[in-house]
């Protein structure tokens, strides 16, 4: 089964850092892998998706990377600001049945 | 403007008492999902659906039902709610794995209490 893990689960970081996320997953017949943002209260926003075959995203001040073999996928975020500030999370898509599994997310704060 | 909706924003209701949640999307996306969201478990996918007339239970489907019987509405369904599905819900939809770029949509969620 499907396991979908996020490191850490909380990061406070002074602004201006540049920072990563980390998502891991254990099963890597995965068919893509999206990150999100999350705000308090709301919905998901989509930042960025990256298909099995591709090896990194970019857009903006974020970039995502992609090393299936090995169960891995990395959020860089550059020059981070306050309004970074929210819960990230990353999910797959599975090829076997077509189901999405999310990590529980990282939640991140950018002090100012 | 591409967007997925979702009815009632917030409801409280209580055990037993049946309860829709309406989800619809404007983008002709073929994949459709509900999760539900609760502090220290994530994201959790209850039941998806490929197309119209197409469903499959995500990893916690019990207690829920959902139909497709258009393509662009995705109703969720508590036959008999109880208290432990309070929860904060999302729909989701996707262009779907076969076709091409899957950037999944998010709703903006239904609060739901269940006293």
């Amino acid at each position: 089964k499907q396991e979908v893990t996020q490191i850490p689960a909380a990061l406070s970081v002074p602004e201006g850092e540049n920072l990563v996320l980390n998502c891991s997953f254990t099963d890597s017949a995965i068919y893509n892998l999206q990150w999100f943002r999350q705000d308090p209260g709301k919905g998901l926003t989509s930042l960025l998706l990256i298909q099995s075959s591709q090896r990194e995203q970019t857009s903006g001040r974020l970039n995502a990377s992609l090393d299936k073999s090995s169960g891995r996928s990395t959020l860089y975020i550059a020059a981070s600001q306050p309004g970074d500030s929210a819960t990230y999370l990353c999910a797959v898509l599975m090829n076997r049945d077509d189901k999405i599994i999310f990590g529980k997310g990282t939640r991140l704060h950018i002090l100012p | 403007e591409a967007q997925v909706t979702q009815n009632p924003r917030y409801l409280i209701t209580v055990t037993g008492k049946k309860l829709t949640v309406t989800c619809s999307q404007n983008m002709n996306h073929e994949y459709m999902s509900w999760y539900r969201q609760d502090p220290g478990l994530g994201l959790r996918q209850i039941y998806y659906s490929m197309n119209v007339e197409v469903t499959d239970k995500g990893d916690v489907p019990e207690g829920y039902k959902v139909s497709r019987k258009e393509k662009r509405n995705f109703p969720l369904i508590l036959e008999s709610p109880s208290p432990n599905q309070t929860s904060l819900y999302f729909c989701a939809s996707t262009s779907g794995r076969l076709a091409g770029n899957n950037e999944q949509f998010f709703g903006p969620g239904t609060r739901l209490t269940v006293l």
